[in-house]
């Protein structure tokens, strides 16, 4: 049972260009979502979050988007750039203090020069 | 600067052995977690500990066991190393609290079985 869902397993964008990655749910009780970024032999580096009172978070580059009716969340990488290519987990968590992150299966951007 | 250690980058051990894998933070976090990451599956969890000597199996625990006794450490066990837990296993620690919310990850171990 999949709780955490990214459809996309591989997305190829063009240096400069807006990178979306995007992340579906069905966990209703999920009320705060992570971004991470995972470079091959090296664990992953928390990038961007979102709580689920909020509808956009933005840092920099990155922005994410949620849209709660929909259960869905997106990534936006604006301007992209090389070093971004990278594999791309979203991940949420019930807002009670120990409670796991669940994981999406991950989509690999590539970044083309 | 928060750190999460995890004892070996890449362990090759024979089916059968007895296999240990160790993580240590620094970070005083009380939860501590145990993922494995395969292709086409992300990140799944296998036991997660959330205090010294408590531990809860994640959505993957058979063939694993798990050990917490010290607060900065939690180590995971393959009791009988089996070719399918050959993979890359990543610890992570994160601290309670409304504040706490994102988990810091090792570098990752990855523990080949032939």
């Amino acid at each position: 049972d999949q709780q955490v869902k990214q459809n996309s397993p591989s997305l190829s964008v063009q240096e400069g260009r807006i990178s979306i990655l995007n992340c579906d749910y069905t966990n209703s009780m999920f009320d705060y979502f992570l971004w991470y970024k995972k470079y091959p032999a090296e664990g992953p580096t928390f990038l961007i979050s979102i709580s689920s009172i909020k509808d956009k978070n933005e840092d920099g580059r990155f922005t994410v988007f949620l849209n709660k009716s929909a259960k869905h969340l997106s990534l936006h990488i604006v301007p992209s750039q090389p070093g971004d290519s990278a594999v791309y987990f979203c991940a949420a968590k019930r807002n009670f203090g120990n409670e796991k992150l669940t994981f999406g299966t991950g989509t690999r951007l590539t970044i083309i020069p | 600067d928060v750190k999460v250690t995890q004892s070996s980058r890449y362990l090759v051990k024979r089916t059968g052995e007895k296999v240990f894998l160790e993580c240590v933070q620094d970070m005083d976090h009380e939860n501590m977690f145990w993922y494995r990451q395969d292709p086409g599956l992300g990140l799944r969890l296998i036991y997660f500990s959330y205090d010294v000597k408590m531990k809860e199996k994640g959505d993957i625990p058979e063939g694993y066991s798990v050990s917490r006794e010290k607060k900065e450490r939690f180590s995971l066990i393959l009791e009988s190393a089996s070719t399918n837990q050959t993979s890359m296993y990543l610890c992570a620690s994160r601290g309670t609290g409304l504040g706490y919310t994102e988990a810091f990850f090792g570098q990752g171990t990855r523990l080949t079985v032939v």
